[in-house]
Order: C-alpha cells, then sequence, then structure tokens
C-alpha cells in the first residue's frame, strides 16, 4: 500500500543552524511533492512544489530536493529562526489520471533561540 | 485577497448529536477540499471537489459524514450521528487548478466529542 513517512519525532535545532526533514515514501509514482508549515490552531501553508523531473527547488532559505530513485524529499531550512518553528507536512500527488493529495504525518521543527 | 473562511472555529457535541460545519472558498476557486486531521497526524482527504460536482469522496464515511456545495461556492460538512472517534479538526481547502497543485487552507473547526 501507498506510504508517506516523516520523522515523527521532533527535530530541535539551533538559530542560526540548517534544519533538514526527511519525506520518504513507497508505492508511489508522484507527479509532484509539496512542502507545506502547519503553526498550532492553524490550517497548513503552502511552501514549495517541486515536480517528479526536477532535482532541486530554493526558495529564499528554503530548498527543496526530490530524489525519485530513493523515493525521498529533503526539506531544508538555512539559518534558521525562531519564527521557522512549526510543523513540516509533505505532500504528495500521484501521476497519471486523477491522483488525491497524500499528506505525511508531519515533523515538528523547534528552532531554540 | 480574502482567504478560505470556516466556521465555526469551535464545536463541542455529544456522541449521537449531529453538527455542520461551513466554509467559503477563495473567490474563484473550482476545487474545494475537506480534509480531517486528527491530533498528531496530517490531514487525511474526506471529499473534493470540482465545481459543485463530487470528484473524490473514496475516505468518506458515507454512513454518518455527507458534504454539498451547492452552486460551485460554499460547501458544508455534516456528520450524523457523532461519534467519539470524529474529534478532530476539519480543515477546509481551495485551490484554482483541478489536482490541486496549491492549496489554500482554511483556520480548520475543531470539533470535541463527548
Amino acid at each position: 500500500s501507498q506510504k508517506i513517512e516523516q520523522n515523527s519525532e521532533a527535530l530541535n535545532i539551533q538559530e542560526g543552524k540548517t534544519a533538514t526533514l526527511t519525506c520518504n515514501y513507497t508505492n508511489y509514482s508522484p507527479a509532484y511533492l509539496q512542502w507545506y508549515r502547519q503553526d498550532p490552531g492553524r490550517g497548513p501553508v503552502f511552501l514549495l512544489l517541486i515536480r517528479e523531473n526536477e532535482k532541486e527547488k530554493r526558495k529564499e532559505r528554503l530548498k527543496v530536493t526530490f530524489d525519485t530513485t530513493l523515493k525521498q524529499s529533503l526539506f531544508h531550512i538555512t539559518a534558521s529562526q525562531p519564527a521557522d518553528s512549526a510543523t513540516s507536512l509533505c505532500a504528495l500527488r500521484g501521476g497519471g489520471g486523477y491522483q488525491k493529495v497524500t499528506f505525511g504525518t508531519g515533523t515538528k521543527l523547534q528552532v531554540i533561540p | 485577497e480574502a482567504g478560505v473562511a470556516q466556521s465555526p472555529r469551535y464545536k463541542i457535541i455529544e456522541k449521537r448529536q449531529s453538527v455542520a460545519f461551513w466554509c467559503n472558498p477563495i473567490s474563484g476557486h473550482a476545487t474545494l477540499y475537506w480534509y480531517q486531521q486528527i491530533l498528531g497526524q496530517g490531514p487525511k482527504l474526506l471529499i473534493q471537489f470540482q465545481n459543485n460536482g463530487v470528484v473524490d469522496d473514496s475516505q468518506l464515511p458515507k454512513d454518518r459524514f455527507s458534504a454539498e456545495r451547492l452552486k460551485g461556492v460554499d460547501s458544508t460538512l455534516k456528520i450524523q450521528p457523532a461519534k467519539l472517534e470524529d474529534s478532530a479538526v476539519y480543515l477546509c481547502a481551495s485551490s484554482s487548478k483541478e489536482g490541486g497543485e496549491t492549496q489554500y487552507f482554511g483556520p480548520g473547526t475543531r470539533l470535541l466529542v463527548l
């Protein structure tokens, strides 16, 4: 069956360091993968989208990589700030016809001042 | 541009009661989604509308959940009767393209079933 795995343990990181979050998937041939952030009591907010034929995407301090051989995406936040503290969710959409977007369970990031 | 609006923000009911949630998507967005998010988990799609037609309701417990999107704009999600395991946050999202490349989420309705 299709599965999306994110580290359920919280990631604590010192301010200024690079945070790296992982999203692994099985039994998917994704058309694209997205990363969202979610703050407590709020809905997810879209950050980045990377397609199956792209290796890397950047946006300001954010970088996403996508390795379809390893079936893995890495989400990097460089020069992390306390305001980056949130839950990071990855979401995949399968390829071929209609495929819904499926979310992972998320990883909580805590940036310590 | 106004975001996705949801109401109520919080609801407490007893099991076997009924409850309804309302969503107003971003103007012009044809696709509307309802998700259920249980504490500590990611959002799980319940139903997806394209305009006022259902695209996917494969994970909607149809014996107790129903949803409609009249006139292809606002939507309501109803639970009748509620069970304890329905306690969750119900998120509404909308997107301007079928398949939802970028989904814009509302703040959610937090439901507690006692």
